[in-house]
């Protein structure tokens, strides 16, 4: 089984519409995060976790929000979806404080939004 | 302001030469940086790591190179296999942001057999 779960792996949708995506992870991290991937570019950060009651903003929160539900569990909401919020979405997990603690990733979810 | 750079987007080489991946940064605080490889409809994982006390790391066939004054870094893979290819992602991260990754956009490697 997977250490980090998405679910769904692939989503189409509509404008305005609230879709959530769903990440789990049994590797007992504290640390977990959300990016986004666009076609040529590198991995941006929505949001992370550091533990339950911790939630921050990353680089490109706007348009979304988080809730940690559980250590095991974060998922990542789109209000009101709209097109250019259609890219490929990662959730990581890390653990520890170190910079050489390496965040490891589910496989993603493709979201499309019409 | 773009402060991790992959300035190839892609890199092609024969089976069993030498891949080098480059990576250039802007930031003189970051404290890591990682590199990352990415095959399709899988999520990133895990390569190599270097702190910003070395030059050098090695792993197998893979060794990353750190060069601060000139804020450049340098994944080699020796000798490279057709397995290898994957997108590339080299990553830094700073104390002073709780070690949260910035990413580059990444660099294709394809390895011809």
């Amino acid at each position: 089984d997977a250490d980090v779960t998405q679910t769904p792996r692939n989503r189409i949708t509509k404008t305005g519409k609230r879709i959530m995506l769903e990440c789990s992870q049994t590797k007992g991290h504290d640390r977990m995060y959300w990016y986004r991937q666009d076609p040529g570019l590198g991995l941006r950060l929505i949001y992370y976790s550091f533990d339950v009651k911790d939630i921050n903003k990353g680089e490109i929160s706007d348009g979304y929000s988080v809730s940690r539900q559980a250590q095991a569990k974060f998922s990542l909401s789109l209000e009101s979806a709209i097109p250019n919020q259609t890219a490929l979405y990662f959730c990581a997990t890390s653990q520890g404080t170190g910079g050489d603690q390496p965040q490891h990733f589910g496989d993603g979810t493709r979201l499309s939004i019409l | 302001d773009q402060q991790v750079k992959q300035n190839s987007p892609s890199l092609s080489v024969q089976e069993g030469r030498i891949s080098i991946l480059n990576c250039d940064y802007t930031n003189s605080m970051f404290d890591y940086f990682l590199w990352y490889k990415k095959y399709p409809a899988e999520g990133p994982t895990f390569l190599i790591s270097i702190s910003s006390i070395k030059d050098k790391n090695e792993d197998g066939r893979f060794t990353v190179f750190l060069n601060k004054s000139a804020k450049h870094l340098s994944l080699h893979i020796v000798p490279s296999q057709p397995g290898d290819s994957a997108v590339y992602f080299c990553a830094a991260s700073t104390i002073g942001s709780n070690y949260k990754l910035t990413f580059g956009k990444g660099t294709l490697l394809t390895v011809n057999p």
